[in-house]
């Protein structure tokens, strides 16, 4: 499974209000993704990550933040959560495979916005 | 926009048959291509990547690339009802995009016993 966590993997919660997602890593990689689920929609990456304290948005940034202070853990913060960020949301990690990079994801989030 | 796309389905087939799930995608400087199986409240697990065209084998799965035609497929040989999932098509668009996956909307494959 990569030894990645994710944490709550449930967790329901009303418009307006803040919410952070986390998601641990125990093999020191050094890129960590964020991504939703919908139906029809497929995976969509919202943010990543190269190293400590640097990040970039994806195609979904808005609405989210990003931080990594620590190379193990990757938090995603919804400052107002809204109904459309209702979502299964997935971490992942980059590693390698036979000499490819590829990526790993965690068990998921799902999470519901009232 | 770079763009993956799968048929949504379902893609149903008898148990035994040869299931075929096709991708296509819009950048032409894609370098490396992956097939995920999802089973439902799961999460998307690796099954095969390929980057050289042709084809590639692994047990009962084989990945098909065609550059030219911009299309990677899976094939599932001897399908059996454990390998109704949603397969996922994802894309690696490059050297210098952090490693970034594009992901096609996925097929939702049924094996009936």
């Amino acid at each position: 499974d990569a030894g990645i966590t994710q944490s709550p993997r449930h967790k329901v919660t009303e418009t307006g209000t803040p919410v952070t997602l986390r998601c641990h890593q125990t093999e020191n990689h050094r890129y960590m993704y964020w991504y939703r689920q919908d139906p029809g929609h497929g995976l969509r990456l919202i943010h990543y990550s190269y190293g400590v304290k640097d990040t970039d948005k994806g195609e979904v940034s808005d609405g989210y933040s990003v931080s990594r202070s620590k190379t193990e853990d990757f938090l995603l913060t919804l400052e107002s959560a809204t109904s459309s960020q209702t979502s299964v949301y997935f971490c992942a990690i980059r590693g390698q495979d036979r000499g490819t990079d590829t990526q790993y994801f965690g068990p998921g989030t799902r999470l519901t916005v009232l | 926009q770079k763009e993956v796309e799968q048929n949504s389905g379902p893609l149903s087939v008898p148990e035994g048959a040869i299931a075929s799930l096709n991708c296509t995608y819009s950048d032409r400087g894609s370098q490396s291509f992956f097939w995920y199986r999802q089973y439902s409240g799961k999460s998307p697990e690796l099954i095969m990547f390929i980057y050289s065209n042709g084809d590639k084998e692994d047990g009962r799965f084989t990945a098909q690339l065609n550059k030219a035609s911009q299309y990677v497929s899976l094939l599932i040989r001897d399908s059996q009802p454990s390998d109704s999932a949603t397969y996922l098509c994802a894309v690696n668009t490059g050297v210098g995009q952090g490693g970034k996956l594009i992901f096609g909307q996925g097929t939702e494959l049924s094996v009936k016993p």
